[in-house]
């Protein structure tokens, strides 16, 4: 199974752009990049889906390059409500006993100042 | 209906105690899962459902008891249960297994005493 690495924290004001990159280096063939975010108290949120290139949606965008050995999660113009942990997960279809574990890292504690 | 429900909200319960979680989804998704969250730490994977079998169990302690009763449905028996296993309990469900778009839900906040 593939582990991610992204960084523990991360600080912005409001209207910036904010990208958090995570790594994943031993990304399988069929491996799909999936973006949760998650504020204090509730389940995570689904935010973008990616398998290469990129990928773009009313809330983010995802840039993977053409190795897939790492991706971006673009925030647009954050504000404070963007405030949260974000997390990068790495899983696709898999076969056998890998099919249907899909496990969280340690994840990205964005922090919007105004 | 887009939305995973999970009852009740809080709970607080004794060791000695026998109580269950319910979760609930309408979207037609075959693939339904426990997860345990810990204050300040990720998800952890408990359990997968896959059109209403148990497919993975992350060798969790027998004091947790799933059932899946019907594609819409999801419960969590707890039984004898320790302080450490205070926790938050998230409900997910998906498309399919393997599908890894997953709808949360807000989760339960237990408190054993």
């Amino acid at each position: 199974l593939a582990k991610t690495t992204q960084p523990i924290s991360m600080d912005s004001y409001e209207g910036q752009e904010v990208n958090i990159t995570c790594s994943h280096n031993n990304i399988a063939t069929n491996d799909y990049i999936t973006w949760y975010q998650q504020f204090p108290s509730q389940g995570p949120r689904f935010i973008i889906q990616g398998y290469k290139t990129k990928v773009t949606n009313e809330v983010a965008s995802l840039f993977i390059p053409a190795d897939r050995k790492s991706s971006t999660l673009s925030l647009p113009r954050v504000s404070l409500s963007d405030t949260a942990v974000y997390y990068c997960l790495v899983g696709g279809p898999g076969r056998g006993s890998t099919l249907g574990r899909l496990y969280f890292g340690r994840g990205t504690q964005l922090t919007v100042w105004p | 209906d887009t939305e995973v429900t999970q009852t009740p909200k809080h709970l607080v319960m004794g060791m000695t105690n026998k109580k269950s979680l319910k979760c609930e989804q309408h979207m037609g998704h075959r693939a339904m899962y426990w997860y345990k969250q810990k204050a300040k730490k990720p998800p952890e994977l408990m359990f997968v459902y896959s059109y209403e079998k148990l497919s993975i169990n992350e060798s969790v302690p027998s004091r947790f008891s799933p059932e899946c009763p019907n594609s819409s449905l999801l419960n969590l028996h707890l039984h004898a249960l320790q302080p450490e296993d205070s926790a938050l309990y998230l409900c997910a469900s998906s498309q399919a297994v393997g599908f890894y778009g997953y709808t949360f839900g807000s989760g339960t906040r237990l408190t054993v005493v």
